[in-house]
């Protein structure tokens, strides 16, 4: 079985630049998960979708950030404009369910912001 | 609100080590706890979980009980190997909600 892709692995952007990231979760997968990893800390949800729908971005910065989830597969983060405190690594995550809360990790974007 | 405080690291140990990692947590209900490891250059896994009190999660070795009298999820192994080298994190996760929310996570290394 496929595990989460996600794309880019790397990038570094300049701040007030614009970058985005993919995910495609394991098929079959209802639940999709954004989550932001700062160095030396654990990751902290930006966003969780069921299917299309979104169910939590109480995290979300919306001034800045966005995402979508269209045809309940695979989703983009957006970050526009950047800022150097989002520098992070950018974690996708999925699930068949809410359930149990278990979940399957991509290997995650690296973010630089110079 | 929810959350998790894990040992602060770094953990250095020989081989054949035992090793223990606390974790305690905060929560309004009664969640599920989680154990995730992360390999170098690799994404979180899930390595073992408990859904209840008193559960006993296992997996490679590592094992965790579900303590809610002590509000704990500390995870043991009895033998630790340079290939368990890491950064463990512990998590808890409401039922139903789905999300996590995550301990800031314990690099351990273990020495040949």
């Amino acid at each position: 079985e496929a595990g989460v892709a996600q794309s880019p692995r790397y990038k570094i952007i300049e701040k007030r630049q614009s970058v985005a990231f993919w995910c495609n979760p394991i098929s079959g997968h209802a639940t999709l998960y954004w989550y932001q990893q700062i160095l030396g800390q654990g990751p902290k949800l930006l966003i969780q979708f069921q299917n299309n729908g979104v169910v939590d971005d109480s995290q979300l910065p919306k001034d800045r950030f966005s995402a979508e989830r269209l045809k309940g597969v695979d989703s983009t983060l957006k970050i526009q404009p950047a800022k150097l405190e989002d520098s992070a690594v950018y974690l996708c995550a999925s699930s068949v369910e809410p359930g149990q809360g278990e979940a399957f990790f991509g290997q995650g974007t690296r973010l630089t912001v110079v | 609100g929810n959350s998790v405080t894990q040992m602060e690291g770094p953990v250095t140990l020989s081989e054949e080590a035992f090793l223990t990692i606390n974790c305690t947590y905060t929560a309004t209900g009664y969640p599920s706890l989680f154990w995730y490891v992360q390999y170098p250059g690799e994404g979180l896994q899930l390595l073992l979980k408990a859904t209840k009190a008193d559960d006993k999660g296992s997996n490679k070795g590592f094992e965790a009980t579900y303590r809610k009298e002590t509000t704990s999820f500390h995870l043991e192994k009895g033998s630790v190997q340079v290939s368990d080298s890491a950064v463990y994190f512990c998590a808890l996760s409401e039922w139903g909600a789905g999300k996590s929310t995550f301990g800031d996570g314990t690099t351990l290394t273990v020495k040949p």
